[in-house]
């Protein structure tokens, strides 16, 4: 079945950065744009980017333009997202989603998410 | 940036209930609206896209309309399972945007 698994938990200081990694299977990894959001307490849900995994093209989020970078890796399926600066403001679940075969950007699958604690 | 507010915040229902949730766009969004339902420490769930397509797998007491600026995700009759956070997303273009969400509780 398709689906999208993250890395683990990751605690980081202030300033540090974190990558996170989400690796695809069930379906052609070349086929499907990936997005990434994350859920920030008390904040809802919020768009980091999309990457495509064929060329590599990405779309940011102004907020995160200066802060974010996605790549993929086609040998194994996986994209990545690092996010650089750390605050405690971007503690949060970092989630990766594909795009829905009809190619429009709603999302699903999802990832399971990956818990990003930043504190000092 | 589109911005995208639900009603209400949060929603006390009884199972068996008809329960309404709004979402409204602050500039015309056609139809390129998604509703997903989320679970505490679970991923969102995709309920329907293209503002009325009920995704495959959910179950048909799901229903959502609208069109423009305002849109409407209805479950006709609450099951235990159906207590969780609804959020609408638009994606008619970048920045993509969820609305603040909304969580519906046991009455």
């Amino acid at each position: 079945q398709v689906q999208l698994v993250q890395s683990g938990a990751e605690v980081k200081k202030p300033g540090a950065s974190v990558k996170v990694s989400c690796k695809a299977s069930g379906y052609s990894f070349s086929s499907f744009y990936i997005h990434w959001v994350r859920h920030v307490p008390g904040q809802g849900l919020e768009w980091l980017g999309i990457i495509h995994p064929t060329g590599g093209s990405t779309t940011y989020a102004q907020k995160f333009q200066d802060r974010v970078t996605m790549t993929r890796d086609t040998s194994t399926s996986t994209v990545y997202m690092q996010l650089r600066s750390l605050t405690s403001e971007d503690t949060g679940v970092y989630y990766c989603a594909r795009i829905r075969p009809d190619y429009s950007n709603s999302f699903d699958p999802w990832g399971q998410g990956t818990l990003v604690t930043v504190s000092s | 940036d589109i911005q995208m507010t639900q009603s209400p915040s949060t929603l006390s229902a009884s199972v068996g209930d008809r329960v309404t949730i709004t979402c409204r766009a602050s500039q015309s969004i056609y139809t390129w609206l998604a509703w997903y339902q989320q679970k505490p420490g679970k991923a969102p769930k995709l309920l329907i896209y293209k503002a009325s397509s009920l995704e495959g797998g959910v179950p048909s007491r799901f229903s959502a309309s609208g069109s423009g600026t305002e849109f409407t995700l209805t479950i006709s009759s609450l099951q235990p399972d159906d207590f969780a956070t609804y959020y609408c997303q638009q994606y008619d273009g970048y920045p993509l945007t969820f609305g603040g969400g909304t969580k519906v509780e046991i009455k």
